[in-house]
């Protein structure tokens, strides 16, 4: 499977600055990428589906202009959240779509804190 | 409607089997079946992905029932390092309102 990578790995930020995570597919093409976001003890929730050259998918609830993400290559997908307050504070993790519709291979995961 | 139930915690001990069953009485007829194992602060990892019957490989076996409204992740001779999360999803596509994460069974492996 593809070997995604994610950066930074944990980030401590205040509230009201902007954060931007990397996720890059290190060895596979990646047109398409996903966003989740998982609270403590909780599930993942998708967040957005990432496809390169276009905008992004925002699943229902997900803000758009708070949840910026930019997927300029094929290596590369990026998400910021702007004006980061303390109730966004979760786990940040990101996948790559493989070749078959169903199928997707995660990276690490981002802590992000906002104090 | 969630489109999968699953036990929400499971405990057991080294070298036994376990079973984890997931229920998903309206799986679709181009839905697969796929279970991700996580430990805490690290991204899901692939475990193995069925259609119908059985499908083994060197980690595991998923067993599907004809009618495919369940399925069983079978994971022969637990250590305690196989003590985490384990997400059974279904679905044809990623996205789409297809392939959610539900609430996962957390197994927790005892010496």
């Amino acid at each position: 499977g593809a070997v995604v990578s994610q950066h930074p790995s944990w980030v401590i930020c205040k509230s009201g600055t902007s954060v931007k995570i990397e996720c890059r597919s290190l060895d596979f093409q990646a047109t398409t990428m996903f966003w989740y976001r998982q609270f403590p003890k909780q599930s993942l929730m998708l967040m957005a589906t990432s496809n390169e050259g276009s905008k992004a998918t925002y699943e229902q609830g997900v803000e758009k202009d708070k949840f910026l993400i930019n997927h300029a290559s094929l290596t590369l997908s990026t998400l910021t959240v702007t004006s980061a307050h303390p109730e966004d504070s979760s786990f940040y993790i990101c996948s790559v779509a493989g070749a078959l519709d169903n199928e997707q291979f995660f990276g690490p995961g981002t802590r992000l804190t906002v104090l | 409607l969630a489109k999968t139930t699953q036990p929400i915690s499971m405990d057991s001990y080294e070298g036994q089997e376990v079973n984890i069953t997931c229920s998903h009485n309206n799986i679709a007829t181009n839905d697969y079946i796929t279970w991700y194992q996580q430990f805490p602060s690290q991204g899901p990892r692939f475990i193995i992905q069925g259609y119908k019957t059985k499908v083994t490989n060197e980690v595991a076996s998923l067993f599907i029932p004809a009618d495919r409204k369940s399925s069983t992740l079978s994971l022969p001779r637990v250590s305690l390092s196989d003590t985490a999360v384990y997400y059974c999803l279904v679905g044809e596509r990623i996205g789409n309102n297809d392939m959610r994460f539900g609430a996962g069974t957390r197994l927790t492996v005892k010496p």
